[in-house]
C-alpha cells in the first residue's frame, strides 16, 4: 500500500512550460514534505521542502504548493529548461522513535524538450 | 554537495558470493540510512541507524546485514548474493530532524 501516492508517473513538457507533478498521503502524522530530484546515476539530491503549517513555498523558478485539508501537495516547475530533465521524488515524513521516517513516492520521470 | 560516499559504484558479482557495499560520510551525522531502489520504483528503506552500535531493520525486508561500529562508516553485508538482491543501493545521511544527504548509490547486479 503506497502511503505517499505520486503522479504521473511521466511527464514532457515544452522548454518554458509549467512542469507539474502532484502528491497526496493519508498519515496525517506526516510533518516533513521534501521533494527530491535524482538525475540518472546519481543519488536523490533535496530540491525543495515544506512543512504543513504553510500553504505554498518558492525557491527560484520551483514552487511547493501544499493543500492540508485535502492531504495534497504539488511541485510547479516554472520555465521548465532541458536541464530540469530528471525524476523526481515527492516524499512525507514523521517522527519515529529517534529518527525521521522518510516516505517516498513512486517518481516522475520529466523530460523538458527544446 | 553532500560528503557521502559509496563504492563501488557498480558491481557485478556470482550468485552465492559475500560482498560488502561501503558507505561513508564525513558530515558528523548521526542517523545514517540504506534505501533500495529498482528501476522506476520508488525508494524503500532496508536498514537505519541512530548512531554508533545503533542499528534497525527498516520497512523492506532485506538478507542484508549492517553495522555501525564507527560514526562515519555504514557498511551494507549480503552473504550470499542471489539474483534477486540485483538492485540499486543508496546510501543517507542526516542530522536530527533534517533532510537526509544521499550518496550516489551502488548498482548490483548479481547473475
Amino acid at each position: 500500500q503506497q502511503q505517499v501516492k505520486q503522479s504521473p508517473q511521466s511527464l514532457i513538457v515544452q522548454k518554458g512550460g509549467i512542469s507539474i507533478i502532484n502528491c497526496a498521503y493519508e498519515n496525517t502524522a506526516f510533518d516533513y514534505f521534501p521533494w527530491y530530484q535524482q538525475f540518472p546515476g546519481k543519488g536523490p539530491a533535496l530540491l525543495i521542502a515544506i512543512r504543513p503549517d504553510v500553504s505554498e513555498k518558492k525557491e527560484g523558478r520551483f514552487t511547493i504548493s501544499f493543500n492540508k485539508s485535502a492531504k495534497q501537495f504539488s511541485l510547479h516547475i516554472m520555465d521548465s529548461q532541458p536541464g530540469d530533465s530528471a525524476t523526481y521524488f515527492c516524499a512525507a515524513s514523521k517522527r519515529a522513535g529517534g529518527y525521521q521516517k522518510v516516505t517516498f513516492g513512486i517518481g516522475t520521470k520529466l523530460q523538458v524538450i527544446p | 554537495e553532500a560528503d557521502i560516499y559509496q563504492t563501488p559504484r557498480y558491481l557485478v558479482i556470482g550468485t552465492g558470493k559475500k560482498i560488502t557495499l561501503e558507505c561513508s560520510q564525513t558530515m558528523g551525522h548521526d542517523k545514517m540510512y540504506w534505501y533500495q531502489q529498482d528501476p522506476g520504483m520508488e525508494l524503500h528503506l532496508i536498514h537505519y541507524s541512530y548512531g554508533v552500535n545503533s542499528t534497525e531493520k527498516g520497512d523492506l525486508s532485506s538478507e542484508s546485514t549492517v553495522s555501525r561500529i564507527r560514526t562515519e562508516h555504514f557498511p551494507l553485508t549480503l552473504e550470499s548474493a542471489r539474483p534477486s538482491h540485483t538492485s540499486q543501493y543508496l546510501c543517507a545521511s542526516s542530522k536530527e530532524n533534517t533532510e537526509a544527504f544521499f550518496g550516489q548509490g551502488t548498482r548490483l547486479t548479481v547473475v
